[in-house]
């Protein structure tokens, strides 16, 4: 089946470094995107959404960037806090519109 | 202005219960969607409720159903509970705009332990 994954499980990053982290999804139907962040213990935070029609979106200190090409997402966070560290899941609205299909996540780690 | 909220945080039950979770909506929207979330994994979609209809559904068995009250608010049940639907239970809100919905806002989840 289609599906949403995340090309890199972990990704650490120094206190002020700018971070990336990607997501590629596979369902050629899918015209809208959107960003999360779960913290432990919590549920999903909406950070940044983006539809099929733009390429970039921006939002505090948060860009999206949209690659319909090669079927490529990005969230790009400036200047990382340490209150960035948590878990990034990107989505996709599949065929339907509907029902959020989810990857398994990327595990974000802000060191001082 | 009240976001989603969830009833109960924790539950533990005995493979081969049923169970309730509750879900209310964030202020103003009219749609439900519910995901289950193993450790360690994104969510999966469960199904979707607007008006008190369910819309779309994921992959799960009858096992897992749902409704939807005319307040919006909306309850997932399993019955006849496994081992493997320990998980986290997340109800997600949004409104219906042309048709589709967007922006979904998740509730904190409620934490299911089968034994």
């Amino acid at each position: 089946g289609e599906s949403v994954g995340l090309h890199l499980p972990t990704l650490s990053v120094q206190e002020g470094d700018n971070s990336i982290i990607n997501c590629a999804y596979s369902n050629s139907a899918s015209d809208y995107f959107i960003w999360y962040k779960q913290e432990s213990g919590k549920g999903p935070q909406f950070i940044i959404d983006i539809r099929s029609n733009m390429d970039k979106r921006q939002g505090q200190r948060v860009t999206v960037l949209l690659n319909k090409t090669v079927k490529h997402l990005s969230l790009q966070i400036a200047a990382t806090q340490p209150g960035d560290s948590a878990v990034y899941f990107c989505a996709d609205s599949g065929n339907s519109g509907y029902a959020l299909n989810f990857g398994k996540g990327t595990s974000l780690l802000v060191t001082p | 202005d009240a976001g989603v909220t969830q009833s109960p945080t924790h539950l533990i039950k005995t493979r081969g219960q049923q169970v309730t979770l509750r879900c209310s909506p964030k202020s103003g929207h009219d749609t439900v969607s519910w995901y289950q979330q193993a450790l360690g994994q994104g969510p999966q979609f469960i199904f979707q409720y607007y008006e008190e209809e369910e819309r779309q559904r994921g992959n799960f068995p009858d096992r897992f159903s749902g409704h939807q009250f005319p307040n919006y608010s909306s309850e997932l049940n399993v019955n006849a509970l496994l081992l493997g639907d320990s998980a986290l239970y997340l109800c997600a809100s949004s409104l219906v705009s042309g048709g589709r919905t967007y922006e979904q806002y998740f509730g904190p989840g409620t934490r299911l332990t089968v034994t």
